[in-house]
């Protein structure tokens, strides 16, 4: 059974240029969740989806955004990318909508670096 | 609010040695559920354990085991006869029944096993 995929694995984009995070969960998970983890603040939590619709969102700023796709695939977007977006943005995916106790399995992250 | 405390940033351990992570959290909800992952270089945090609050069983899987007291709101780790492939970030995080899959992550421990 495969895991969560997540692409690009490693990215460098420039200041000021957004970027495009995708994540395809696992088969038969319809509920995603991002994750940013710097050596700063450590693991963040930045928003869930599910059913194509924003369940809950962390403190992060609007530039950040996401969204889900009928098929559960879903894709988050930096806009106005500043140097300290530079990251691994780490995707997870639960078979159920956020409930209390679900396990989140997670993907090999995308890294990105803002230069 | 809630918080997850890993007070050990870095432990050193030689090979077959036993090695315990600590694990402090904090929340004043009654449910909730706690989670440990580790996390290789790859990036991936792959899931080792679910407990939740109710529950105060300690439990062994192989080299592995888990200590969970409530009085003292500490979830703890323990590797019995560690090997170098133990070698990683280990983190504890917390999730709370009306947030379901934004968890809360401690800052980590990262582990090197010596050969």
């Amino acid at each position: 059974k495969a895991g969560v995929t997540q692409t690009p694995r490693y990215l460098i984009k420039t200041r000021g240029q957004q970027v495009t995070l995708s994540c395809s969960p696992i088969s038969g998970h319809r509920s995603v969740s991002w994750y940013q983890q710097t050596p700063g603040q450590g693991l963040q939590f930045l928003f869930e989806y599910f059913s194509e619709t924003q369940r809950n969102k962390g403190n992060f700023p609007g530039r950040f955004s996401g969204r889900q796709f009928s098929n559960s695939r879903s894709e988050m977007n930096v806009s106005t990318l500043e140097l300290g977006d530079s990251a691994l943005y780490l995707c997870a995916s639960s078979l159920v909508q956020a409930a209390a106790g679900n396990t989140i399995y997670f993907g090999e992250g995308s890294w990105l670096t803002v230069v | 609010a809630q918080k997850v405390t890993q007070a050990q940033t870095e432990i050193s351990v030689v090979e077959k040695e036993d090695v315990t992570l600590d694990c402090v959290y904090e929340t004043r909800d009654t449910t909730y559920y706690l989670f440990w992952y580790k996390q290789p270089p790859s990036g991936e945090l792959v899931f080792l354990i679910r407990r939740n609050s109710f529950d105060e069983q300690n439990e062994i899987s192989g080299r592995y085991s888990w200590n969970f007291q409530k009085s003292t709101s500490s979830f703890n780790f323990t590797i019995t006869a560690s090997q170098v492939v133990d070698s990683a970030v280990y983190f504890c995080a917390l999730s709370l029944t009306d947030t379901g899959n934004q968890f809360y992550f401690g800052t980590g421990t990262s582990l090197t096993v010596i050969p």
